[in-house]
């Protein structure tokens, strides 16, 4: 039971375009949403978060968005660059948790 | 200063042996974490150690893995009579309190262990 869904293995874009990347989750007591970063060899690294009272949050290029009546999160990156390139995770936890529920990723693939 | 890490980098074991991973958290970060990688999926929540509190050991999947942590700082997760599917790369996190809201947790590079 997938309860956060990122539907695409996998994304390639052009240096310079927008990068979008989407999650799905099904369990409705989630509300705080983060997505993390991975490079080969490493452990993920942590990008960016929003709490279920917001609907948008943004970081220099980085902007995540979430639509509550939808389970859906999304992750833009704009401008891309191929420094980029790596593994997205999005993850969720609920109020009272701590532990984070996460998808199986998307590899991003920025193109110089 | 160092971030967390974790050893061996890499494990090759035959089934049926017990393991040890280790983990160094982060200096005075309370809130330590497990999780596993298996092959195509994301990662997946073992157990959570909180300073003294009982740890939350709501995802190890079998009694044939525990996990233990030492003062409050090092953690070592033990897997006994390894089975062909613990092969996965097992992440530490830590974090300066527990719970998830503005609490980022920090990864180490993790362990990938297979089993033969």
């Amino acid at each position: 039971d997938q309860q956060v869904k990122q539907n695409s293995p996998s994304l390639s874009v052009q240096e310079g375009r927008i990068s979008i990347l989407n999650c799905d989750y099904t369990n409705s007591m989630f509300d705080y949403f983060l997505w993390y970063k991975k490079y080969p060899a490493e452990g993920p690294t942590f990008l960016i978060s929003i709490s279920s009272i917001k609907d948008k949050n943004e970081d220099g290029r980085f902007t995540v968005f979430l639509n509550k009546s939808a389970k859906h999160l999304s992750l833009h990156i704009v401008p891309s660059q191929p420094g980029d390139s790596a593994v997205y995770f999005c993850a969720a936890s609920a109020y009272d948790g701590n532990k984070l529920v996460f998808g199986a990723g998307t590899i991003l693939r920025v193109k110089s | 200063g160092a971030g967390v890490s974790q050893s061996p980098s890499n494990k090759v074991t035959e089934k049926g042996k017990d393991v040890e991973l280790r983990c160094d958290p982060i200096s005075g970060h309370t809130a330590l974490y497990w999780y596993r990688q298996s092959l195509g999926q994301g990662l997946e929540f073992l157990i959570y150690f909180q300073g003294n509190s009982a740890p939350d050991k709501s995802g190890l999947p079998s009694d044939r893995f525990s996990a233990e942590r030492t003062g409050g700082s090092v953690s070592t997760l033990t897997i006994q009579r390894t089975q062909q599917e613990d092969s996965a790369v097992y992440l530490c996190a830590s974090s300066s309190s527990g719970g998830a809201f503005g609490n980022e947790q920090f990864f180490g590079p993790g362990t990938r262990l297979t089993v033969l």
